[in-house]
């Protein structure tokens, strides 16, 4: 069981450059995440989708889009980055509903040069 | 507003040597909160649930405890595989459509043998 996948694992991007980054789980899970983490603040939700078809904006979704593909599938996307995006971005996926643990991929390492 | 905070920042203990990291919490509204770990250039690696006040589960030398305001996770003689980040979270509800886990910034443990 593949669980969670992201790609790329590691980017270097220049300032103003795009690029979308990929998560897919293979769980049938309805909800999906987006996270970054950066030393000292922690995880933190960018954003995150429900249910196929929905998304909606967490703690710090300036500088960001989102797609929810389908069931298994929700891309980030970076329209013209900035060197404060530099981050790990972490996909999660759980169970709708409440008491239920988010399973995380492997993260994406991001430097905006 | 619901925030979780963690403490201590980083520990070093001895092999063999136990204690204890500290997880408080404001939310509204328990829906569960989260034990994971984090080792270097992974993603967060589920440990626990606990659903309400006096709940207690164990896993190898590790146990979580709850209480109305804090959970504990307690590490009886630690061994250096144990060394990682263990990360607290509280699934709030973030709006009508649905809920995601709020992270403290974790503690990073070290164990030397």
């Amino acid at each position: 069981n593949a669980g969670v996948t992201q790609t790329p694992k590691f980017q270097v991007l220049k300032t103003g450059q795009s690029m979308t980054l990929q998560c897919a789980q293979d769980m049938n899970h309805n909800s999906m995440y987006w996270y970054r983490q950066d030393p000292g603040m922690g995880l933190r939700l960018i954003y995150y989708s429900a249910s196929e078809g929905t998304t909606d904006k967490g703690e710090v979704p300036n500088g960001y889009n989102v797609s929810r593909l389908n069931k298994r599938e929700f891309s980030l996307r970076l329209e013209s980055a900035a060197p404060s995006q530099t981050s790990v971005y972490f996909c999660a996926s759980s169970e709708s509903g409440k008491n239920t643990e988010a399973f995380f991929g492997q993260g994406t390492r991001l430097t905006v040069v | 507003e619901d925030q979780v905070t963690q403490s201590p920042e980083a520990l070093r203990l001895q092999e063999g040597e136990s204690s204890s990291l500290n997880c408080s919490y404001t939310v509204s509204g328990l829906r569960g909160l989260f034990w994971y770990r984090q080792d270097p250039g992974k993603g967060p690696e589920f440990l626990f649930t606990l659903y309400s006040a006096g709940e207690e589960k164990e896993k190898e030398r590790l146990k979580a405890t709850l209480t109305k305001k804090e959970s504990f996770l307690h590490i009886t003689a630690p061994k250096p595989e144990d060394s990682a980040t263990y990360l607290c979270a509280v699934q709030a509800r973030i709006n009508q459509a649905g809920t995601a886990l709020i992270f403290g910034k974790g503690t990073t443990l070290s164990v030397s043998s």
